[in-house]
């Protein structure tokens, strides 16, 4: 079925330093979502990204879809110890329905203050 | 208040014992959504239901059944034949034409 990798697992950075999370799929997505998820709480979406190419930007956060819309990227400017958490992408379920999502396993962003 | 919400945070069990987790939402959302988190797996969709009186499986549904008699309600009982129930289990919601999904604070199973 419908597969969404994401690397790194785990990222640990220094409060101030950049974080980026990649996101790949062997198929092409009508769209991929980023959601985060505080440690001990429940995800929270943030943003969804449809277009080929698209870039979208909330504060430091910059959300990347790639050409092939087979790839995304999530890019934190300079960390803060609130960014920290477990960022998911997810994409259509199998056979590109919307219905569903498949999760990526996340990458776990730790930040030291 | 709108939300969803699941109850109880943290529920213990013996092993063999069925258990039912409960999922309300007064979003008035026509989808709702299981999922079981376990460390380093993400989330796995469990079942899934788009309106009222229907649902489907999703990726891991043995051992797990559902029902879905109100909209509002979508209760996930864990039966005594899914093998490694200990798990985080979080229920969402989501309105129709809109891909986001909602989410409740989860449900913490552990199974001694």
């Amino acid at each position: 079925g419908q597969q969404v990798m994401q690397i790194p697992q785990y990222q640990h950075v220094q409060e101030g330093e950049d974080f980026t999370t990649y996101c790949n799929s062997s198929t092409t997505l009508s769209n991929i979502q980023w959601y985060k998820q505080r440690p001990g709480g429940h995800p929270v979406f943030l943003i969804q990204l449809v277009k080929s190419g698209e870039v979208k930007k909330q504060k430091r956060l910059t959300f990347q879809f790639g050409e092939a819309k087979k790839n995304s990227s999530l890019h934190i400017t300079a960390t803060q110890t609130t960014d920290v958490g477990t960022y998911f992408c997810a994409g259509p379920g199998s056979g590109g329905s919307n219905y569903k999502l498949t999760f990526g396993k996340g990458t776990l962003l730790t930040v030291n203050p | 208040d709108g939300g969803i919400t699941q109850s109880p945070k943290y529920l213990f069990r013996k092993e063999g014992q069925n258990v039912t987790l409960s999922c309300e939402q007064n979003l008035n959302h026509d989808a709702m959504y299981w999922y079981r988190q376990d460390p380093g797996q993400g989330l796995r969709l469990i079942y899934y239901s788009q309106i009222v009186n229907d649902f489907q499986k999703g990726d891991i549904a043995e051992g797990y059944s559902v029902s879905r008699e109100k909209k509002e309600s979508f209760p996930l009982t864990v039966t005594s034949a899914q093998k490694n129930p200990t798990a985080f289990y979080l229920c969402a919601s989501r309105p129709s034409g809109i891909n986001e999904q909602f989410f409740g604070p989860g449900t913490r199973l552990t199974v001694l």
